[in-house]
This record gives structure tokens, C-alpha cells and sequence, in this order.
């Protein structure tokens, strides 16, 4: 049981240069999240998913998009990457939402140069 | 947003020491959760504890709702226990169902 898999683990990027951060989940989770953690501060909401084919923004959605391409899968996409990015992302998922338990991925170290 | 605030911010002890870290926040909660953030940079879910006590193993949590607190505590402490220690609370006045809101965290060092 892998519970939530994110790809890949590390990634560098240049400036301007764009990719996507794949996430799947086997728990049969609804929803699923995006957060970044910079240093010093605990996580923060990108974008989350509440079941497969609805999104909506966190707190911390510029610069960012996401796809729900079915019910195991979440993806973060960014478009033209800026060092402003350059954070630990992890992927999460719930039963529901509301009142239930969360589970997260291992992290994606991504570095902006 | 609901605010979430850990103490302490540090702690630093010799094995085979007890330690407290609280988890003060400022509104009604439906969820809190403990998770443990090992040097490799993994979130480990240590316990889902809304209200009441809890025990695993070496540790034990409580939450207080009614009084907006949490407590995990460390017993007999090991140098696997290092790492950052987060507490994580899902608002109940929040407009998306289960996003949690993190603390800041307490890093703790655990020395041989």
C-alpha cells in the first residue's frame, strides 16, 4: 500500500522553464491538495481538489495550475517557473474533507535558479 | 485565518529525556492532526486527535478543544525522534473542506 506518490523527488529548473509535479494517491481518496513549505514555516495551500474534475485556489495559487485527471491522480503544473518558486512541495489527500484524516506525499524539492 | 502557534520553537535534549510541545490556536477546529517531519524531509502522520488522549507507543497526545490547545508528548526521547514536529488544525469556519492550517513547528534535536 504506497498511500500518496509523488514524481519526482528532486528537480532543478532554470528560470521561465516550465513542469509538472505528478501526484497519485491509492486510498480512494475525493480530495487531494497541493501545499509548498519554505524555511521556517509550516505548509501552505496551493490548490486543492474536492473530487476528479473540480479545482479550486488555496492560498499561495499564482503562478501555478492543476488538473485532476481522474480520482487517483493531481497534478501541479508550472507554467514558467520564477526562484520565488523554489520550495518543498507536497501532494495530500482525505477521505472527504471535512473531519477526516490527511495524508502526504513524500515532497518534491524543487530549486529555481 | 485561523492562527496556530507551537512551543516551544526549539528543544534540544539528551536520550532518554520526557518532553512537552504545545499547539495554542485561535479559533473552533473540526480536526487537528501531529505529524512528525524526519531529517529526510517526510511528513509521518503521528496522530489524528480532534479531541481526548491518545497513545502510541512512546508518545501520547491530548486536545482540548473547548480550550483551543494541544499537547504531544515525548516520552524516553531517541535520537530518531529528531526532526521538526508540526501540528496541523482544519478550521471549521474555513472555506475549504479539510485544508489544514500548520504551526510553524518545533525542531527537536535529540542527542546521544
Amino acid at each position: 500500500n504506497a498511500g500518496v506518490t509523488q514524481t519526482p523527488k528532486f528537480q532543478v529548473l532554470k528560470t521561465g522553464q516550465s513542469m509538472t509535479l505528478q501526484c497519485a494517491q491509492d486510498m480512494n481518496h475525493n480530495s487531494m491538495y497541493w501545499y509548498r513549505q519554505d524555511p521556517g514555516m509550516g505548509l501552505r495551500l496551493i490548490y486543492y481538489s474536492a473530487s476528479e474534475g473540480t479545482t479550486d485556489k488555496g492560498e499561495v495559487p499564482n503562478g501555478y495550475n492543476v488538473s485532476r485527471l481522474n480520482k487517483r491522480e493531481f497534478s501541479l503544473r508550472l507554467e514558467s517557473a520564477a526562484p520565488s518558486q523554489t520550495s518543498v512541495y507536497f501532494c495530500a489527500s482525505s477521505s472527504d474533507g471535512l473531519y477526516t484524516e490527511a495524508f502526504f506525499g513524500q515532497g518534491t524539492r524543487l530549486t529555481v535558479v | 485565518g485561523i492562527q496556530v502557534e507551537q512551543s516551544p520553537p526549539d528543544l534540544i535534549l539528551q536520550e532518554g529525556a520526557n518532553s512537552t510541545l504545545r499547539c495554542n490556536f485561535s479559533d473552533s477546529v473540526n480536526n487537528l492532526q501531529w505529524f512528525h517531519q524526519n531529517p529526510w524531509g517526510q511528513l509521518i502522520n503521528l496522530f489524528y486527535i480532534p479531541s481526548g488522549t491518545k497513545q502510541n507507543g512512546r508518545l501520547s497526545a491530548t486536545t482540548v478543544a473547548t480550550e483551543r490547545y494541544s499537547l504531544l508528548y515525548i516520552s524516553s526521547s531517541q535520537t530518531t525522534d529528531s526532526g521538526v514536529y508540526f501540528c496541523a488544525v482544519e478550521w471549521n469556519r474555513g472555506s475549504t473542506l479539510g485544508r489544514l492550517y500548520f504551526g510553524r513547528g518545533t525542531q527537536l534535536t535529540v542527542w546521544p
